[in-house]
This record gives C-alpha cells, sequence and structure tokens, in this order.
C-alpha cells in the first residue's frame, strides 16, 4: 500500500495566517500529491513533487519533500476561509492496488 | 471482502470510436467517484455520483464524456470519438455514506488503462 499518513489531523487557524501539514510514507516513491476534498465533493489535485525535487511553489502553496525521512509538508499561506477543506498526500503507484484509499487527511478549518 | 472493481482492465482503440467503461462499487457505497490519470500526472476529477442527488459533472473535460449510474451501484463511463489526448488510466472509487464534517475515505478500483491510437 502506497497510502500517505497525514497529521495533524485537525487544524484550526484564522483567516491570514499560514497553514501547515504533514505527510509520512513507508516505501520508496517516485513523486508525490496533495490533493483537497471539499466537503461531499471528489479529491482535487493540488500539486505534484516528484522524488528529485525538494520543494515546489504553486501560488499560495508550497511543497516540501525530504526522501530520507519519507515525509512531506504542505504549506498555505495567507490562508483564507474558502481553503477549509480535507488535505491529503498520496504517493505512485496506488492504483494497482484494490485496497489502496486515502487516509483520514488533514482537515483544515479557516475561521473568517 | 470485495473491493471495487473496474471492467476492462485494458482497452486499446482507434481514434474516433466509442468506449465504455465499467464501475463495480462496494456494496453498499453510496459515493462514486470517477478520476483519471494521465502518465506522470496526478488524479484528475471526472464526476461523482451521491445516492440519488444529482451527479456532479463539473469535471467532464468536454461533452463527448458522459456516465450513468443505475440503481445506484454499477457505473459506466462513456467515451465518445475517442481522441489520442483521452490515453490515460480510468479510476473509479465508491465511499460509504458521507457524514457531513467528516473526510470520506475512498476506495480505489484497479483502473482501466485507456489507449487511443
Amino acid at each position: 500500500s502506497q497510502q500517505g499518513e497525514e497529521d495533524p489531523q485537525a487544524l484550526s487557524i484564522q483567516e491570514g495566517e499560514n497553514a501547515t501539514m504533514n505527510c509520512s510514507y513507508k516505501t520508496s516513491i517516485n513523486n508525490l500529491q496533495w490533493y483537497r476534498q471539499n466537503s461531499g465533493r471528489g479529491l482535487v489535485h493540488l500539486i505534484l513533487i516528484r522524488s528529485n525535487e525538494r520543494e515546489k511553489h504553486s501560488g499560495r502553496l508550497r511543497v516540501t519533500l525530504d526522501t530520507s525521512k519519507k515525509s512531506s509538508s504542505l504549506l498555505i499561506t495567507a490562508s483564507r476561509a474558502a481553503d477549509t477543506a480535507s488535505y491529503f498526500c498520496a504517493t505512485d503507484p496506488y492504483y494497482n492496488n484494490n485496497d489502496m484509499r486515502f487516509g483520514a487527511g488533514t482537515r483544515l478549518t479557516v475561521k473568517p | 471482502g470485495a473491493g471495487v472493481s473496474q471492467s476492462p482492465s485494458n482497452k486499446v482503440t482507434e481514434k474516433g470510436k466509442d468506449v465504455e467503461l465499467r464501475c463495480d462499487p462496494i456494496s453498499g457505497h453510496t459515493a462514486l467517484y470517477w478520476y483519471r490519470q494521465s502518465l506522470g500526472q496526478g488524479l484528475e476529477f471526472l464526476i461523482y455520483f451521491q445516492g440519488n442527488s444529482a451527479p456532479d459533472k463539473s469535471g467532464l473535460p468536454s461533452d463527448r464524456f458522459s456516465a450513468e449510474r443505475t440503481g445506484g451501484s454499477v457505473s459506466t463511463l462513456t467515451i465518445q470519438r475517442t481522441q489520442q489526448e483521452d490515453s490515460a488510466v480510468y479510476l473509479c472509487a465508491s465511499s460509504p455514506q458521507f457524514d457531513l464534517g467528516y473526510s470520506e475515505t475512498q476506495y480505489f478500483g484497479p483502473g482501466t488503462r485507456l489507449l487511443v491510437l
């Protein structure tokens, strides 16, 4: 299984603050992806970082990857109420495993 | 127990032909999702069914794509007049009844690898 494990399980911040979420995994990877899910909606892909990359930016998102520690972090800067969602990480190649599933993710709440 | 199953596992077709991809969700799961993944890319959300509600079709890339879910169980994703850029792995996932305020755990099938020549 390539399931990632996110922490914290829940995070509550004020609008404008930064939010940091972490992900750990167990095996070697080719890439790691972060997704978000709004209540009752499908997963939306946010950003992909390859195993030979250490940091990647996309708008207000910043992702780091430490393959020696098998961990990644997602930073959302200047958070907005619309960022309220659950955030998940996933590694490849997960689609070969019928039991594959995303973990509980990090539930981020941004208060206006 | 039985997980999410998809068929066919592989499909090769010629440009312009129609294809149908099937998904059998886990029994009792009310939510069903279709995604696709191109080589080296992340998941791309396509469509979402939840119970008897109208499906969320916001991710369908064009009107050549459609999906149905009969009887709240099996779903079929249809791609008409396939193009080479439709080549990807098409993944189906299902999840139990959504509990407002909490994350859903999605259980993925093995996917259908579609190659359009």
